[in-house]
């Protein structure tokens, strides 16, 4: 069956200091596509990254980053000196087939 | 980037009335669009996959007749919660996928979300 584990239900840190959301996944497909979504208080869902299942390579994009590790079936994502514009829920999509299976979210405040 | 308008952005209702929410792509054209719930402090579930000039599919669980779906064009898909209830009340996201090949290298874009309060 295809899953998304996200095990931290929130996270709280201080502004400045690095914070890793984890995401695990579960699926039969060889060729598959993982997503992390940020949704603020307002609601509306903001993409940050699409990863493919043959691209091993993590990512790093200013603050951001993420590591793809196919052998843990885990795609973590890591803010660096987090602000507290960074509060929001964070979610990890898996794509099945033609559609988008969530993570039930990690909510992340971070405090001035 | 693709942009994904749903309207409205917020909508209190009574109880036994009917709601229709839109949701627009602007600046492509989308085969598919598909419908999420959220219930407050959990996660989107995909209540049904909507595409152009066919019925949409729905997960299990739910209602066809409760939640109708019409994609009637390539750039609107609408969402009627008919006879609403209480329980009924959430936020429904709409997200839009561009027609193929190109959707092979995209994201489903996300509309800004419909926070319904069934009074």
């Amino acid at each position: 069956a295809q899953k998304v584990t996200q095990a931290q239900t929130e996270i709280s840190v201080v502004e400045k200091e690095d914070v890793t959301l984890d995401c695990v996944y579960e699926t039969r497909d060889t060729t598959y596509y993982l997503f992390w979504y940020k949704q603020p208080p307002s609601g509306e869902l903001v993409f940050l990254i699409r990863r493919n299942s043959f691209d091993e390579q993590n990512e790093i994009s200013g603050r951001y980053s993420w590591n793809f590790q196919k052998s843990t079936s885990s795609f973590n994502f890591t803010i660096t000196a987090s602000q507290v514009v960074d509060s929001a829920v964070y979610f990890c999509a898996l794509r099945d087939t033609d559609k988008l299976i969530f993570g039930t979210g990690t909510r992340l405040q971070v405090f001035p | 980037g693709a942009v994904v308008s749903q309207h409205p952005s917020w909508v209190i209702c009574k109880s036994g009335t009917s709601v229709k929410i839109e949701c627009r792509s602007l600046d492509f054209q989308a085969t598919t669009m598909f419908w999420y719930r959220q219930f407050p402090k959990q996660s989107l579930m995909l209540m049904a996959t909507s595409n152009e000039g066919s019925k949409a599919t729905y997960e299990q669980g739910v209602e066809k007749d409760k939640f109708l779906i019409n994609h009637a064009s390539l750039t609107l898909s609408t969402l009627t919660v008919t006879s609403a209830h209480p329980e009924d009340s959430s936020f429904y996201i709409c997200s839009a996928r561009e027609n193929p090949p190109a959707w092979v290298r995209t994201e489903a874009f996300f509309g800004q979300g419909t926070r319904l309060t069934v009074v």
